[in-house]
């Protein structure tokens, strides 16, 4: 079992520009989050997906949306991209609909130049 | 809104100690799960424990266990027999119902050879 994993590891990306992240759930889970985690900070929710549907969101502009896949796989899209969007973004996974254990990814580093 | 304070950005103890982990939230719900979670430098959020707010047993799991106080609003986490590889930064964590985690901002734990 791969667990969660996430693409790319490592991204720079210049202001303006526009990003895409990916993860693939751990196998057997149906629903993903996604974090933001700023250097020194604790995760900021941004969304979660389930049933391929944005199920709830957090407190983030629509320049950040997001896409889920049949097999359950996720991608998290930035427009028009800001310095302060540099951060390290988490994927997690679980099964079922509400509540289960989250496993997270080990993140994509996104730095904005 | 619910909110997460760790009140201890950095701690620090000696190899084979045992340390304690400061963990406050706010809610009015009286149903929810709490969480710490192990973020090492790799990058990937681990799960140390977790406790249903609904168990007035405290949850324990090998070395690592809480102390929580539902009424204080307070959920606390016990290290015994401190290792080397037990240093990360350590964030707490609530869930509830509307689909998300909200984190507190980490406390770095130091482990002194």
């Amino acid at each position: 079992d791969a667990g969660v994993t996430q693409s790319p590891t490592h991204l720079i990306k210049t202001r303006g520009q526009q990003v895409t992240l990916r993860c693939s759930p751990k196998s057997g889970h149906d629903t993903v989050s996604w974090y933001q985690q700023a250097l020194g900070q604790g995760p900021q929710f941004i969304f979660q997906y389930y049933e391929e549907e944005e199920r709830q969101r957090g407190n983030f502009p629509d320049r950040f949306s997001g896409h889920q896949f049949p097999n359950y796989s996720s991608e998290l899209n930035v427009n028009a991209l800001l310095l302060g969007d540099s951060a390290l973004y988490l994927c997690a996974s679980f099964p079922g609909g509400f509540y289960n254990e989250q496993f997270f990814g080990p993140g994509t580093r996104l730095t904005v130049l | 809104a619910q909110t997460v304070t760790q009140s201890q950005p950095e701690m620090s103890v000696q190899e084979a100690e045992t340390v304690t982990l400061s963990c406050t939230y706010d809610t009015s719900e009286s149903d929810y799960y709490l969480f710490w979670y192990k973020q090492p430098p790799s990058r990937q959020m681990i799960l140390v424990i977790r406790q249903e707010a609904y168990k007035q047993q405290n949850a324990t799991e090998n070395r690592f266990s809480v102390n929580f106080q539902k009424a204080a609003k307070s959920f606390s986490l016990k290290i015994s027999d401190s290792q080397l590889g037990d240093a990360a930064m350590y964030f707490c964590a609530y869930f509830e119902s509307n689909y998300q985690l909200i984190w507190g901002a980490g406390t770095k734990l130091i482990i002194k050879p």
